[in-house]
């Protein structure tokens, strides 16, 4: 079956402009998340969403960052003015959400790159 | 504040040998915890997770990892690592159902022929 699935692949842009990532997720799956990975990083926390709610969106370093999720399907994470820091590759994830040993499964990643 | 630790960015080892990939949590409260891997180029992957069913968990590729309560511990191995094996490997532990996962700094491991 399909699997997570991010648009696109790679973005190239310049500073200060804005741009948006896409998740779809595996269809049935209420849990998604997005993380970010740095060059030589882990994975850091960005956004939780349960259905369409984010419980947690602690991860999102700056108010420049926002993400939404629709019918409990698709999520777009936005970021507004984008900086040269802000160079990094972006995973999603989902999962059933069945409990607390979920499996998450991750999507390919969005390399972003800020000129 | 609730963490993961592994120890070691970067370990190698030879075709053959023993991988021991270290990964510890901090919390009194032992947490739901996974390794994942991401081979070079692709997404990261479930290699095994711990369920509280049994310390021991045997996962994908013959990798296994071992819950230690007492150490705080949750240590990847491979008896015989194999060319195959290199790729970066990432602890990581979840607290309850509605939390996030957080994840480790990964290690990357390096197979000498």
């Amino acid at each position: 079956g399909a699997g997570v699935s991010q648009s696109p692949s790679n973005k190239v842009t310049e500073k200060g402009k804005d741009v948006e990532l896409r998740c779809d997720p595996i269809s049935g799956h209420t849990a998604l998340y997005w993380y970010r990975q740095s060059l030589g990083q882990g994975l850091e926390f960005l956004i939780y969403f349960q259905g369409n709610s984010a419980p947690d969106k602690s991860g999102l370093p700056s108010d420049r960052f926002s993400a939404e999720r629709t019918g409990g399907s698709v999520s777009t994470l936005t970021i507004q003015r984008t900086q040269q820091e802000d160079s990094a590759v972006y995973l999603c994830a989902s999962s059933p959400d069945r409990g607390q040993t979920d499996t998450q499964y991750f999507g390919p990643g969005t390399r972003l790159t800020v000129l | 504040a609730q963490s993961v630790t592994q120890l070691g960015s970067h370990v190698s080892v030879s075709e053959g040998a023993l991988v021991l990939l270290r990964c510890n949590y901090s919390s009194s409260v032992p947490p739901y915890l996974f390794w994942y891997v991401q081979y070079p180029n692709q997404g990261l992957q479930l290699l095994l997770k711990y369920t509280s069913a049994a310390t021991l968990v045997k996962g994908i590729n013959g990798f296994e990892a071992e819950f230690k309560k007492s150490e705080t511990s949750f240590h990847l191995t491979k008896p015989s690592a194999h060319m195959s094996d290199a790729a970066e490997y990432f602890c990581a532990v979840r607290y309850s159902s509605a939390s996030k996962i957080i994840f480790g700094s990964g290690t990357r491991l390096s197979i000498r022929p």
